[in-house]
């Protein structure tokens, strides 16, 4: 079936820094979501990327899907502490009406003050 | 105030018995899921429903039951049978089924099997 890795699992960053999370799937996939996750809480839809090497900004986030729609990348520059959370990506395959999703097992972003 | 609501938000249950998790959304969305979440792992499906009266399995239904008469409500029923039901369970809806839809996420339910 449909695998879909995460990486890294784990960040901790100086605020300030930068901050990386990458999405691999073992499939073509249609596209990819984006969720955001903080401590305690529920997931928390961020974007939807669906075109071949598309980029979208929000503000300090950038996100990329691949060219070969195998992969995406979620990037944040200079990290606030606001950013604290698990950030999974969640990809679509196959029958885009089939209903269901994989996610990733997400990246947990610490960042010190 | 439109959203997805689960409870109870913590539920303890001794080993053996069943236990049903509410999931209730207004927002008026054709699909539901179920997911689980574990300690360092992502969210796993275990149910999801895209219209009234049908509901497929996910990638771990084993032990885990559901029903979808009303299209505002799906519970989940977590069997005697799931060898190890504690976890965080979360419920989401989204328009319609289908890639192209964002889920939205109740604030979970917390089970601990004592």
């Amino acid at each position: 079936g449909q695998q879909v890795m995460q990486i890294p699992q784990y960040q901790h960053v100086q605020e300030g820094e930068d901050f990386t999370t990458y999405c691999n799937s073992s499939t073509t996939l249609s596209n990819i979501q984006w969720y955001k996750q903080r401590p305690g809480g529920h997931p928390v839809f961020l974007i939807q990327l669906v075109k071949s090497g598309e980029v979208k900004k929000q503000k300090r986030l950038t996100f990329q899907f691949g060219e070969a729609k195998k992969n995406s990348s979620l990037h944040i520059t200079a990290t606030q502490t606001t950013d604290v959370g698990t950030y999974f990506c969640a990809g679509w395959s196959g029958n885009t009406n089939a209903g269901k999703s994989t996610f990733g097992d997400g990246t947990t972003l610490t960042v010190k003050p | 105030d439109g959203g997805i609501t689960q409870s109870p938000k913590y539920l303890f249950r001794k080993e053996g018995q069943n236990v049903t998790l509410s999931c209730e959304q207004n927002l008026n969305h054709d699909a539901m899921y179920w997911y689980r979440q574990d300690p360092g792992q992502g969210l796993r499906l275990i149910y999801y429903s895209q219209i009234v009266n049908d509901f497929q399995k996910g990638d771990i239904a084993e032990g885990y039951s559901v029903s979808r008469e009303k299209k505002e409500s799906f519970p989940l029923t977590v069997t005697s049978a799931q060898k190890n039901p504690t976890a965080f369970y979360l419920c989401a809806s989204s328009k319609a089924g289908g890639s192209y839809n964002e889920q939205f996420f109740g604030p979970g339910t917390r089970l601990t099997v004592l």
